[in-house]
């Protein structure tokens, strides 16, 4: 089945340690997003990609940086630099050229301790 | 730019109530039109969809229809199960030259159904 699959579930990180989330999909899309929810609260987009090598700023992408070497991988690190990153965090995909609907993972849950 | 307005609730209702929860957007184009569902712990899941005015989407009992001239696209359901309780999210998406899909979310509204 296709799909987008997050890793790990729950991500527990020390002070001043930089971690980074999975996210791979096998659905063939080209843009792939990344959004942070907090308690209680809507999505914040972290980061974008629309292809390959390429990606942009969402709306709090400060602490944060992506990469996108891969069509199928987006991955997010949390840096340092994030003063509050303990928050669930969605990965999404969608097809590029059409306007359709995003397919989400089932996030992952980070928390510092 | 882009935004979507909707009840925030909470929402409680008993079962077999009927639900409506009203979303209204803002867009300078002609967006694509969501519902999202999230149930504890886990991420969205695509309810119902419209891609133009006067689209009804429906899934599952849930209804939504595209209203261009109101700008809204209520979701409504006639008889609510306690297995609905859940925060529902109304979503657009439209397309720009540089940048592809755009989607904004609403806050979200939580339903709790009660037995």
């Amino acid at each position: 089945d296709g799909g987008i699959t997050q890793s790990p579930k729950y991500l527990f990180r020390k002070e001043g340690q930089n971690v980074t989330l999975s996210c791979e999909q096998n659905l063939n899309h080209d843009a792939m997003y990344w959004y942070r929810q907090d308690p209680g609260q809507g999505l914040r987009l972290i980061y974008y990609s629309q292809i390959v090598n390429d990606f942009q700023k969402g709306d709090i992408a400060e602490g944060y940086s992506v990469s996108r070497e891969k069509k199928e991988s987006f991955p997010l690190t949390v840096t340092s630099a994030q003063k509050n990153p303990t928050a669930f965090y969605l990965c999404a995909s969608s097809m590029k050229r059409a306007v359709t609907e995003a397919f989400f993972g089932q996030g992952t849950r980070l928390t510092v301790v | 730019g882009n935004s979507v307005t909707q009840m925030e609730g909470p929402v409680t209702l008993s079962e077999e109530a009927f639900l409506t929860i009203n979303c209204t957007y803002t867009a300078t184009g002609y967006p694509s039109l969501f519902w999202y569902v999230q149930y504890p712990g886990e991420g969205l899941q695509l309810l119902l969809k419209a891609t133009k005015a006067d689209d009804k989407g429906s899934n599952k009992g849930f209804e939504a229809t595209y209203r261009k001239e109101t700008t809204s696209f209520h979701l409504e359901k006639g008889s609510v199960q306690v297995s609905d309780s859940a925060v529902y999210f109304c979503a657009l998406s439209d397309q720009s030259v540089n940048y592809g899909q755009n989607f904004v979310f609403g806050p979200g509204t939580r339903l709790s159904v009660l037995p």
